[in-house]
């Protein structure tokens, strides 16, 4: 079947742009999740929807990110006023609703602030 | 907080070498455990996984880990190493009771010499 995936896979933006970034997760899955992977910092988690509840944001480094998740399927991160700091790959992942709570990860979107 | 410590972040066995991965986590409650792969270019994708039961779980291609609750360590082996494991590979964790973000440990960059 049909994997996570996400739009686009390569984006380069100038500093102060915003940026939206998408995610498609596996059909089924209630519970996707958006993590950050960086050469200083490594893999990030930045935000996780579970079906109707409200949002862990506990992870988003400042009031420039926030992320929505429609329908209880597509998501979007978006990032506003870009900085440098920002450039890393952004990865989205999705679980099913039962069973043995492994992520299915995307490709990713690489993110290039210039 | 969950923390995770690989030990080594790069690692080179020679083609038909034992594989070993170093992995400790901090919880004092035994979290999940997982291992994902990341080959270049790509997104993560799981090896293996433990929740509950037999604490020798055994993945994909050819790999397995052990969760020792007394060392709190999940160390990744494989008895002989193939060129096509040549990848980055982390050691993850996430609290339990259902879905929960991963939290990971900083990766090790497996080389492989023939």
């Amino acid at each position: 079947g049909a994997g996570v995936s996400q739009s686009p896979s390569n984006k380069v933006t100038e500093k102060g742009k915003d940026v939206e970034l998408r995610c498609d997760p596996i059909s089924g899955h209630t519970a996707l999740y958006w993590y950050r992977q960086s050469l200083g910092q490594g893999l990030e988690f930045l935000i996780y929807f579970q079906g109707n509840s409200a949002p862990d944001k506990s992870g988003l480094p400042s009031d420039r990110f926030s992320a929505e998740r429609t329908g209880g399927s597509v998501s979007t991160l978006t990032i506003q006023r870009t900085q440098q700091e920002d450039s890393a790959v952004y990865l989205c992942a999705s679980s099913p609703p039962k069973g043995g709570y492994e992520q299915y990860f995307g490709p990713g979107t690489r993110l290039t602030v210039t | 907080a969950q923390s995770v410590t690989q030990l080594g972040s790069h690692v080179s066995v020679s083609e038909g070498a034992l594989v070993l991965l170093r992995c400790n986590y901090s919880s004092s409650v035994p979290p999940y455990l997982f291992w994902y792969v990341q080959y270049p270019n790509q997104g993560l994708q799981l090896l293996l996984k433990y929740t509950t039961g037999a604490t020798l779980v055994k993945g994909i291609n050819g790999f397995e880990a052990e969760f020792k609750k007394s060392e709190t360590s999940f160390h990744l082996t494989k008895p002989s190493a193939h060129m096509s494991d040549a990848a980055e590979y982390f050691c993850a964790v996430s609290d339990r009771g259902g879905a929960q973000k991963l939290v990971f440990g900083q990766g090790t960059r497996l080389t492989i010499n023939p």
